[in-house]
């Protein structure tokens, strides 16, 4: 099975700056990843798919990219509804597997 | 709008036998497959198995294979979650969420069922 691993395990950033998140998987997954958004009390909600589409209604300050088995999101300026936790998961091979999660929160 | 709905809070002793349901809405249900995920308090999330309402063929992930029973009835469009002993560990939340019909991604998801187990 592949193993995801993200990181930082939280991130402090004060809002209007650049957060970049870090996601790496244990063997080569192309370009197979995908990101969800988690909000306190929420379910998690798709952001971002095959490394870097944008999902619909996100806005695009979310950005995604890497491929083989790293992978990076990036928000480019944080804004206070996007203090929530991260989570990536590959879908190259079976089963499918989540990271731990990266919790952005405000510094 | 697509939609999944999933049953309410459930608060059970352990050995108690629990089934949850998600009932699908705005798409044709026999044919996206509907995933369920587990939550436990503060962690991460973990894939727990897939059910194509289509024809029932149901896939589980080695961790939780012979702990629960995924199901489904087509004809009210809802997939099922089951236990027949249910135990303090498995306290968490639970969500169900459709597969992209091409690709194993999730969305949209439920609004999650929080299973509570104690004595």
């Amino acid at each position: 099975e592949i193993v995801m691993t993200q990181s930082p395990a939280t991130l402090s950033v004060s809002p209007g700056e650049r957060a970049t998140l870090s996601c790496r998987a244990s063997q080569s997954i192309s370009t197979n990843l995908a990101w969800y958004q988690q909000k306190p009390g929420q379910a998690p909600r798709l952001l971002i798919y095959g490394a870097s589409t944008r999902a619909t209604g996100f806005p695009a300050r979310f950005s995604g990219s890497g491929s083989g088995t790293e992978f990076t999101l990036t928000i480019s300026s944080l804004q206070s509804e996007d203090f929530a936790v991260y989570f990536c998961q590959q879908y190259n091979n079976w089963p499918p597997a989540f990271g731990q999660g990266t919790k952005v929160e405000i510094k | 709008e697509v939609q999944l709905v999933q049953s309410g809070a459930e608060v059970k002793k352990p050995g108690e036998s629990l089934k949850i349901s998600c009932k699908g809405s705005g798409y044709t249900f026999t044919s996206y497959w509907i995933a369920w995920v587990r939550q436990m308090p503060g962690k991460g999330l973990e894939w727990m198995g897939i059910i194509y309402p289509g024809d029932s063929d149901t896939r589980y992930s080695p961790s939780f294979q012979g702990q629960v029973t995924i199901s489904a009835d087509k004809s009210i469009s809802t997939a099922y979650l089951q236990w027949s002993s249910l135990k303090a560990s498995d306290t968490a939340m639970y969500y169900c969420a459709r597969r992209n019909s091409n690709y194993i991604w999730f969305d949209p998801w439920g609004q999650g069922t929080l299973v509570t187990v104690s004595s």
